[in-house]
């Protein structure tokens, strides 16, 4: 079975600290990506990594960045977080076909 | 634009009863199309997938969807609904064929709620 992990499961920060979001996934996917989840607008892509040092942007990237060092690692860095970055955060990798994701990190920024 | 639009927010249905919830989307080349399940605290699961061929898909835990190209839809259809069943579903789309990187599109997400 494949399987996405992610660092926490919840995550209280105070506005303006640093934050790493952590994912490993253990199937040698090249395609890594991260979401953000919030009700009523579904998922929306951050970031993408298609290879190791390979980044793309998502759909809304602003206040986001990333970083993949190791094939199965793929990091969500918030600079500065602020509290409009309160969300449900969900990493996935890929095979061809077929996304899987992790059980996501609930992130607060007070 | 591609989009996917899932226009019921909140269904409730009883237990045994069927089910379908509806997606449509725009997408200018050949869709690859997805229904995910989102249990409460969980990550997405994946109940099926149409790239080609046969329109009517079947997928895991007794769901199935169909294709229908004339009218941009991929509605999910469950005969029986089990109360294990109530969570979260979203539609997804992605590019097909050549352009497929992999990148999908997802709809707001119908929460499925079930009555004893």
């Amino acid at each position: 079975d494949v399987k996405v992990t992610q660092s926490s499961r919840y995550l209280v920060k105070r506005t303006g600290e640093k934050v790493f979001l952590e994912c490993v996934q253990d199937m040698d996917h090249e395609n890594m990506f991260w979401y953000r989840q919030d009700p009523g607008l579904g998922l929306r892509l951050i970031y993408f990594s298609y290879d190791v040092k390979m980044k793309e942007k998502g759909d809304i990237p602003e206040g986001y960045s990333v970083s993949r060092e190791k094939k199965e690692r793929f990091s969500l860095i918030l600079e500065s977080a602020s509290t409009n970055q309160t969300s449900m955060y969900l990493c996935a990798s890929r095979t061809r076909y077929e996304q899987y994701f992790g059980p996501g990190t609930r992130l607060t920024v007070t | 634009a591609q989009s996917v639009t899932q226009p019921d927010i909140h269904i409730t249905v009883s237990e045994g009863a069927s089910l379908e919830l509806r997606c449509n989307y725009s997408y200018g080349a050949t869709p690859y199309l997805f229904w995910y399940v989102q249990s409460p605290g969980q990550g997405l699961q994946l109940l099926l997938k149409y790239f080609s061929g046969d329109t009517l898909v079947q997928g895991i835990k007794g769901f199935e969807a169909e294709f229908k190209r004339s009218q941009s839809s991929f509605n999910l259809r469950k005969p029986s609904v089990h109360w294990s069943d109530a969570a979260e579903y979203f539609c997804a789309v992605g590019a097909g064929g050549s352009g497929n990187t992999g990148k999908l599109i997802f709809g707001q997400g119908t929460t499925l709620q079930v009555k004893p």
